[in-house]
């Protein structure tokens, strides 16, 4: 079964650094896009950007860039979203998803909640 | 970015509705436009492809159409597990910008 599985929920501080994962299994993770999405609960949908693990080629939202770094390592398929300096409006939950470029989203993983407060 | 508005915001249907959500682009994004339906606490599902192309596995009461700017989502004969909200996304350029979305509520 194709499936991504991230990492649990995380409570953090205004100021701290964090990383959360994706793990990708039953395909070839090095073959498709992944990317992450933000939801603010309540909230909508923002497209934060993606990677290809293949050669890790990154592209961002302008909205997200310098705000976090996507990340991948190909050897234990899984993707990263990092920041350095949490804010509280950071609060949200976080999908990675695989993506078929020009065809969208095919299936996302489970999501992971970060709530940042003092 | 390419701006994606979606309406009406929300909608209230009875079971065997048939409804129809629109998603306007502010740009000619070809066909290149997906369709979601979020359920509260899950995540995402893909309803739609390239506006029109049915995700394996969903049932054939979801349609989409359209093409340049203006889309369309129908759902035709309302199951009680279609209440959700549903997005669109166009997948023309990055960014891959959502719509707002649009809350379908039971009347």
């Amino acid at each position: 079964e194709e499936q991504l599985v991230q990492s649990g929920a995380e409570v953090k501080k205004p100021g701290e650094s964090l990383k959360i994962s994706c793990k990708g299994s039953g395909y070839s993770f090095i073959d498709y896009w992944i990317g992450w999405v933000r939801q603010v609960p309540g909230k909508g949908l923002e497209w934060m950007g993606i990677i290809y693990p293949g050669d890790s080629d990154t592209k961002y939202s302008p909205s997200f860039q310098g705000q976090v770094t996507i990340s991948a390592d190909k050897s234990v398929s899984t993707a990263y979203l990092q920041w350095t300096s949490l804010k509280a409006s950071d609060t949200a939950i976080y999908y990675c998803a695989r993506h078929r470029l020009g065809l969208g989203i095919d299936f996302w993983g489970q999501g992971t909640l970060v709530t940042v407060s003092s | 970015d390419i701006q994606m508005t979606q309406s009406p915001s929300s909608v209230s249907a009875s079971v065997g509705d048939r409804i129809t959500i629109t998603c306007r682009a502010s740009q000619d994004i070809n066909n290149w436009l997906a369709w979601y339906q979020q359920k509260p606490g899950t995540a995402p599902k893909v309803l739609i492809f390239a506006a029109s192309n049915l995700q394996s596995g969903v049932p054939s009461r979801f349609s989409g159409s359209g093409s340049g700017t203006e889309f369309t989502l129908t759902i035709r004969s309302l199951q009680p597990e279609d209440f959700a909200t549903y997005y669109c996304q166009q997948t023309n350029s990055l960014p891959y910008t959502f719509g707002q979305g649009t809350k379908l509520e039971i009347k």
